[in-house]
């Protein structure tokens, strides 16, 4: 099983800055996704993060305000741009060896911006 | 577009009965997958069970268990002897197997708190 490390577990964050959020993995993986949890609601896929070229972006998010970066198979990064109050959520990195195996979550990311 | 759907927002159950947590989905495809997952107040999201979906047999993981109806498109999480740790948010998820776009993503239900009282 994979095992996932995700940087910062909290953050609070002044609006109009942005944070870099971190995704390591202890093995090479296929698949890495971004989630993204508002204040008690579910799951929304954010991204996919592609090994080596550009991000492929879920309806209503765009790169310019998270631009994602894989740059090997065990890494990759989310940042939140320009952030607002409405930006406030926990948010989570997936990752996938393959269709056959069951998707193993980081342990969030809990953002604040005020 | 898949949808999941977890209509009880809450339920609560004793400790050592069972539960039995409600999810439907909606979909064209034929060949998929759908799991339940746990997050506890930790946030580590935990995956409880998964069911492939041209498996007719419904998944068993101890005490927990699906009820797997393909054609009315529902998929319920049954938990028995209920434990104080069991206490956490359910998700239930659907990963379509078709490839394309839509490879290896998750759509998540609503969610449904579980609280387990003693």
């Amino acid at each position: 099983s994979a095992v996932i490390s995700q940087k910062p577990s909290r953050d609070i964050c002044q609006r109009g800055t942005s944070l870099t959020i971190q995704c390591q993995v202890d093995s090479q993986v296929t698949m890495m996704f971004w989630y993204r949890q508002q204040p008690g609601q579910s799951l929304t896929l954010i991204a996919t993060a592609n090994q080596g070229s550009e991000a492929t972006y879920e309806s209503g998010f765009v790169i310019d305000k998270f631009p994602i970066s894989r740059p090997n198979l065990t890494f990759s990064t989310l940042t939140v741009s320009n952030m607002s109050p409405e930006d406030s959520s926990i948010y989570l990195c997936s990752v996938r060896e393959d269709m056959n195996t069951e998707a193993f979550f980081g342990q969030g990311t809990r953002l604040t911006v005020v | 577009a898949q949808t999941v759907t977890q209509s009880q927002p809450e339920m609560s159950v004793q400790e050592a009965e069972t539960v039995t947590l409600s999810c439907t989905y909606d979909t064209s495809e034929s060949n998929y997958y759908l799991f339940w997952y746990k997050q506890p107040p930790s946030r580590q999201m935990i995956l409880v069970i998964r069911q492939e979906a041209y498996k007719q047999q419904n998944a068993t993981e101890n005490r927990f268990s699906v009820n797997f109806q393909k054609a009315a498109k529902s998929f319920s999480l049954k938990i028995s002897d209920s434990q104080l740790g069991d206490t956490a948010m359910y998700f239930c998820a659907f990963m379509s197997n078709a490839g394309g776009t839509s490879y290896g993503k998750l759509t998540f239900g609503q969610g449904t708190i579980l609280t387990v009282h003693p």
